[in-house]
């Protein structure tokens, strides 16, 4: 069965400090890993996206990894700011039948002043 | 250009009313998705519609549940009889999906509240 699992589940930081949220998956075959950011009452929005042929990527503050062969993937955000706080959604998508991505049950995080 | 759009934004209903929620996709989106989101919990999918073809309901929780799709274009969820543990966030998106597009991010609404007294 297809399974994205996050870590931590909530997170608290202080501004300007660094942090790094976790994503585990055993999504088989492997497409493409993507990390969404959800704020509060609105729907997710993609950061970025890896496929399995790329170790790293950064949008801005946000850098993504990925190891494809343990399956693990990481978000880092660099430098936090206030605007950070919302959820982290790690979604993973198979390749050759199904469209409907498996989703993570995300990471919350809070930047405190 | 437009996002998706969803209405209402809010909803508030008695328990053993029936809901229609719609979804406006985003022009030329062939996918669309149908996800539930109860409070502090992950995205629960619901159904999701690909062209012509038909949809994959496999994520609808009970037989009160169904959606339909117009010409390939707007999207209505319909909850039939609601229940208490029916109140959530039920969030509609779109993606341009085809055999080649694997790596489309799906672009969300920003969702219908739902609540059922």
């Amino acid at each position: 069965k297809n399974q994205v699992e996050q870590s931590p589940q909530s997170l608290i930081i202080l501004e300007g400090k660094n942090c790094t949220l976790q994503c585990n998956y055993t999504v088989s075959p492997f497409s493409n890993l993507r990390w969404y950011k959800q704020d509060t009452g609105r729907g997710p929005v993609s950061l970025t996206i890896m496929t399995f042929s790329e170790n790293t990527k950064s949008n801005g503050r946000y850098t993504a990894t990925l190891d494809a062969d343990t399956k693990q993937s990481s978000l880092h955000i660099t430098a936090s700011q206030l605007s950070d706080s919302a959820s982290y959604i790690c979604v993973v998508s198979a390749r050759g039948g199904s469209y409907i991505p498996t989703f993570g049950r995300g990471t919350s995080l809070i930047v405190h002043p | 250009g437009a996002g998706v759009s969803q209405s209402p934004s809010n909803k508030v209903t008695e328990k053993g009313k029936d809901v229609e929620l719609r979804c406006d996709p985003i022009s030329g989106h062939t996918a669309l998705y149908w996800y539930r989101q109860s409070l502090g919990q992950g995205l629960e999918f619901l159904i999701y519609f690909q062209g012509n073809s038909a949809p994959d309901k496999s994520g609808l929780p009970s037989d009160r549940f169904s959606a339909e799709r117009t010409g390939g274009s707007v999207s209505t969820l319909t909850i039939q009889r609601t229940q208490q543990e029916d109140s959530a966030v039920y969030l509609c998106a779109s993606s341009i999906l085809d055999v080649s597009s694997y790596n489309s991010p799906l672009h969300f609404g920003n969702g219908t509240r739902l609540t059922v007294t």
